[in-house]
Formats: C-alpha cells, sequence, structure tokens
C-alpha cells in the first residue's frame, strides 16, 4: 500500500496561522486529500488538490503541492477555536480502478484561545 | 437531508456475538466503502462495492461480511466479535470512484466487551 505520513500534534494560538504538512509516496498519485475530523463526529472533505496543481485556496484554506518533494501542506489562515480538530491528509491510489483512498494517521491540531 | 447515513451510531456487545452495521446512501452514487479506524485513529479501507459487485477486498478476517442489496445501501456483518473489533466504522460513497470526492457517513462506534 501508499504510506501517507503526517506530524500528529499541532497548537496554535487563536488568530495565528496553522500549517500541516503531509507526505506521500505514489508518485503517480492523481487526487490529493484533506478531511476534518471533529470529535466525536465522521469525517467532512475540506478540500482537494488535482495532481497538476501546485497551489489552491479556498477562503481560509491553502492548499500546496510539490510533486518533486511528494510534500502537501494545508494552511489555515486565522485559526479558530472550531478548528480544533483531526486533519487527515490522503491520496487516491492510481492503480486502483475504484479510488482506493490511503490516509495518514492525522494530524491533531489544538487551538488556544 | 444526510447524504451518507449509518446505524447504529453506538453498538455496544459481547465478545462471541453477531452485529450488523448498516449504510445509506442517497447520492445516487455507484461505489460504496467501508473504512475502520482503530483507536489511534488510522483509517484503512476494508472493502468496496461498485453496483452491488464487491471490488475491493483487503486484507480482513473472513468474520466481516459485506452485503450489498441494492446500490444505495451497503451493510457490514460481523460473526463471532472479538475484543480487537472495537473501533469506529466508517461508510462512504463515490460517483464513481477513481476520480471522484468520497463522501463519509458518521460513523458507527463498536466497542466489544
Amino acid at each position: 500500500g501508499e504510506d501517507v505520513e503526517q506530524s500528529l500534534f499541532l497548537s496554535v494560538r487563536e488568530g495565528d496561522s496553522s500549517v500541516i504538512n503531509c507526505t506521500y509516496t505514489d508518485s503517480s498519485s492523481t487526487y490529493l486529500y484533506w478531511y476534518k475530523q471533529e470529535p466525536g463526529a465522521g469525517l467532512q472533505l475540506l478540500t482537494y488538490i488535482f495532481s497538476n496543481m501546485d497551489m489552491k485556496q479556498d477562503q481560509r484554506l491553502t492548499v500546496l503541492l510539490n510533486k518533486k518533494d511528494k510534500h502537501l501542506s494545508l494552511r489555515i489562515a486565522d485559526t479558530q477555536t472550531g478548528d480544533s480538530a483531526i486533519y487527515f491528509c490522503a491520496e487516491v491510489d492510481r492503480g486502483s480502478t475504484l479510488g482506493r483512498l490511503y490516509f495518514g494517521r492525522g494530524t491533531q491540531l489544538t487551538v488556544w484561545p | 437531508d444526510t447524504a451518507v447515513s449509518q446505524t447504529p451510531k453506538y453498538l455496544v456487545t459481547q465478545m462471541g456475538n453477531d452485529k450488523s452495521i448498516k449504510c445509506e446512501q442517497n447520492l445516487g452514487h455507484d461505489t460504496m466503502y467501508w473504512y475502520k479506524q482503530d483507536s489511534k485513529k488510522f483509517l484503512k479501507i476494508m472493502f468496496s462495492y461498485n453496483n452491488k459487485e464487491l471490488i475491493i477486498n483487503e486484507t480482513v478476517p473472513n468474520r466481516f461480511s459485506p452485503k450489498s442489496p441494492d446500490k444505495a445501501h451497503l451493510n457490514l456483518h460481523i460473526n463471532s466479535l472479538e475484543l480487537g473489533d472495537s473501533a469506529v466504522y466508517f461508510c462512504a460513497s463515490t460517483p464513481t470512484g477513481l476520480r471522484e470526492t468520497q463522501y463519509f457517513g458518521p460513523g458507527t462506534r463498536l466497542l466489544v466487551l
């Protein structure tokens, strides 16, 4: 299977920017995703980026993709306490005909007031 | 108007019992998945069905048997439950698979005593 790595914990102050990093191994990945999981809840799709893009911005979220280094990051501007959650990076297995998602272990983001 | 729903939300049972978890999606999607999230939040795919046909079957004990009565439903039956089956089980769906975003249900929290 594919390897998707993330750091496990990140703490920031409210109002600061958060940057969550992810590395992956499959150079042929087509789509890379960021999901958010709040305590006791399911996974919510935050954003995704296609592999031919370098950057995607969506309101407070900025996704950067460095294909050469196989590095993906999610930047959250003006982080709020409501952003506290686990953030999962995921990639699609391009060799699979039906979109097998490989997840990182998740980064627990804690936002301090 | 829940897109992907699961029942029950919580399930507490004794070792050795047989239990089922149900999943329904009202999005008209062709492909459905079951994922398992362990106590360390690691998410791993278990099964995938496309139009009621089993497509992905990861290395999962044969005590786990998915059943898809129609395109909108994918149920998971577990025989002879073991302590290690305690986890959160997520159902997901996607229109066609490879290039499409997966939408997740809220999860079923299974605790085996």
